[in-house]
Formats: C-alpha cells, sequence, structure tokens
C-alpha cells in the first residue's frame, strides 16, 4: 500500500519553464489537496479538489493550475514557472470524513527556481 | 477564515524534560477539529495527535498530550519525558467539521530541538 506518492522528488526549473507536478493516491480518497511549505509559512494550501473533475482555489493559487482527470490522480501545473514558486510542495489525501483520520501526505516535492 | 497561530518558532528541552508548544487559533465555528503534526527533518508529515472541539476531555497519545481550551481558543502540546528523536519542526492545524473540502489550515510552526 503505497498510499500517497509524488513525483518528481526534486526539480530544478529556470524562470519562464513549465512543468507538472503528480501526485497519485491508492487509498481511493475522495478529496485531494496540494500545499506548498516555505521557511517560516507552515504549509499553504494551493487548490484542492472534492472530486474527479472538480478542483477549488486555496489561500495561495496563483501561478498554479491543477487537474483531476482520474480519482486517482491530482496534477498542479506551473506554466511559467518564478523564483518565488521555489518552495517544498506537497500533496495530500482524505477520505469524504469529518473525522480527519485518514489525512495522508506524500513525502513532498523540491522544487528551485533559478 | 480561519487562522492559527503559533507563537514559538524555536524550542529548546532537555532530554527527559517536558516541553509545552502554544496554539491558538481563531474561527467562528462551533464544530471543528485541532492536530499536532510532526515533521522530522524526513520532511514526511506525521500525526501527532487529534482533538474534537465538541469533546472537553483532552486528547492523549503516550507521552503526548494536549491542553484544549475552547474558550480561550488555545491548543497546546506537551511533551513529557522529552527523547532525542522528538526533535522536529511541530505543526498544530485547524480543520472545519463543515464539508467545505476539509483542508487542514496550518500555522507556521514551531521547532523543537531536544538536547542530551
Amino acid at each position: 500500500n503505497a498510499g500517497v506518492t509524488q513525483t518528481p522528488k526534486f526539480r530544478v526549473l529556470k524562470t519562464g519553464q513549465s512543468m507538472t507536478l503528480l501526485c497519485a493516491q491508492d487509498m481511493n480518497h475522495e478529496y485531494m489537496y496540494w500545499y506548498r511549505q516555505d521557511p517560516g509559512m507552515g504549509l499553504r494550501l494551493i487548490h484542492y479538489s472534492v472530486g474527479e473533475g472538480t478542483t477549488a482555489k486555496g489561500e495561495v493559487p496563483d501561478g498554479y493550475n491543477v487537474s483531476r482527470l482520474k480519482k486517482q490522480n491530482f496534477l498542479l501545473g506551473l506554466e511559467s514557472a518564478a523564483p518565488s514558486q521555489t518552495s517544498v510542495y506537497f500533496c495530500a489525501s482524505s477520505p469524504r470524513d469529518r473525522d480527519g483520520y485518514g489525512y495522508t501526505f506524500g513525502s513532498g516535492t523540491r522544487l528551485t527556481v533559478v | 477564515a480561519q487562522t492559527v497561530t503559533q507563537s514559538q518558532p524555536e524550542m529548546s528541552v532537555q532530554e527527559a524534560e517536558t516541553v509545552t508548544l502554544s496554539c491558538t487559533y481563531d474561527t467562528s465555528e462551533s464544530d471543528y477539529y485541532l492536530f499536532w503534526y510532526k515533521q522530522p527533518p524526513s520532511r514526511q508529515m506525521i500525526l501527532v495527535i487529534r482533538q474534537e472541539a465538541y469533546k472537553q476531555q483532552n486528547a492523549t497519545e503516550n507521552r503526548f498530550s494536549v491542553n484544549f481550551q475552547k474558550a480561550a481558543k488555545s491548543f497546546s502540546l506537551k511533551i513529557s519525558d522529552s527523547q532525542l528523536g522528538d526533535a522536529a519542526m511541530y505543526f498544530c492545524a485547524y480543520r472545519s467539521a463543515r464539508d467545505s473540502g476539509y483542508a487542514l489550515n496550518f500555522g507556521k510552526g514551531t521547532s523543537l530541538l531536544v538536547t542530551p
């Protein structure tokens, strides 16, 4: 049981380049999330999805797009990377229940934009 | 939107001693959940403890316990008999019980150093 898998784990981009981060979960969770973690800022929600084909903006959505074409996958795209997007990105998934026990995080992707 | 505040960027504790990490939050909701997550250098997010707002009894998990003060909107974490493996970043998080996506709302974190 892999849980939540993020690819890639590390990436260096040049300013203006584009890339897609992939998040895959095998727990049949309805909800999925993308967070970014910056020093001294905690984890901030970028976008989330409550089901296949649906996405919504979080706290810091600018410069990112997402898609959830399949229930198990949640993609985070950067169309034109900027140095301000240098961060560690975490994906998480959760079942559709209020208890919060099933919240599962991936191991993170460290992205550097130069 | 709910805000979560951790006022201690860094804390230090000696091995075998007790340390308390502070967390306050702001919400107009009456039903919600609160969490403490541990993030060691491996970056993995590990759930330490969870509290349901409608329960008055404070949650405990082995050496970890919370002091939940709903009226004061305070949720502190107490680590007893601290161990070297407790050294990590600790995040307090809020989750609404209302189904609006159930996202976690995190504080900025407290870095805990454990000294021998």
